[in-house]
């Protein structure tokens, strides 16, 4: 059972355009997300979360939505740069159950230039 | 070290025989996970420790798997009598354990079953 689906396996766009990369989420205990961008041959990196208390969260290029009621994230980058081509996996947790992290399948992003 | 290490970074094994995975994480992590990514796929959560509990064993994917963490820091994730399935990078990732805090990843290692 996938609890955190990303369901477009791929994304192209131009550079300097906005990137908007969807999550949805089944379990309504999730109460924590996050992002992470893995280049190839490396791990995962983490990149901006959100807590089920917000619904924004900003840090420069890089904002995340959260829709709680929708049981929806997105994550929003603009500009886009063709150093942001990776695969964005978007991650949850239930923290008051101490769980582990689920993820999605990733999203593979390309930004032409 | 800085972040989390893993070892090898690559290896390669024949079929049948048994591997051993290794993890050292940040010093001070209590948490610890090990996942896999097999070509073309997702991650897959394989195992997760949180301090002293029994750890949460439900994604590995057959009996062949198993993992243990000594002392609450280094961990070793064991396949035995690999088959060609088992080939993709295993990922270990901590994080200290305190709610609202991400997870680190190493480097993975690549295995490869021929």
């Amino acid at each position: 059972d996938q609890q955190v689906k990303q369901n477009s396996p791929s994304l192209s766009v131009q550079e300097g355009r906005i990137s908007i990369l969807n999550c949805d989420y089944t379990n309504s205990m999730f109460d924590y997300f996050l992002w992470y961008k893995k280049y190839p041959a490396e791990g995962p990196t983490f990149l901006i979360s959100i807590s089920s208390i917000k619904d924004k969260n900003e840090d420069g290029r890089f904002t995340v939505f959260l829709n709680k009621s929708a049981k929806h994230l997105s994550l929003h980058i603009v500009p886009s740069q063709p150093g942001d081509s990776a695969v964005y996996f978007c991650a949850a947790r239930n923290t008051g159950a101490n769980s582990k992290l689920t993820f999605g399948k990733g999203i593979t992003l390309s930004v032409r230039p | 070290g800085a972040g989390v290490s893993q070892s090898p970074s690559n290896k390669v094994t024949e079929k049948g025989k048994d591997v051993e995975l290794r993890c050292d994480p940040i010093s001070g992590h209590t948490a610890l996970y090990w996942y896999r990514q097999s070509l073309g796929q997702g991650l897959e959560f394989l195992i997760y420790f949180q301090g002293n509990s029994a750890p949460d064993k439900s994604g590995l994917p057959s009996d062949r798997f198993s993992a243990e963490r000594t002392g609450g820091s280094v961990s070793t994730l064991t396949i035995q009598r690999t088959q060609q399935e088992d080939s993709a990078v295993y990922l270990c990732a901590s994080s200290p354990g305190v709610w609202n805090t991400e997870a680190f990843f190493g480097q993975g290692t690549r295995l490869t079953v021929v």
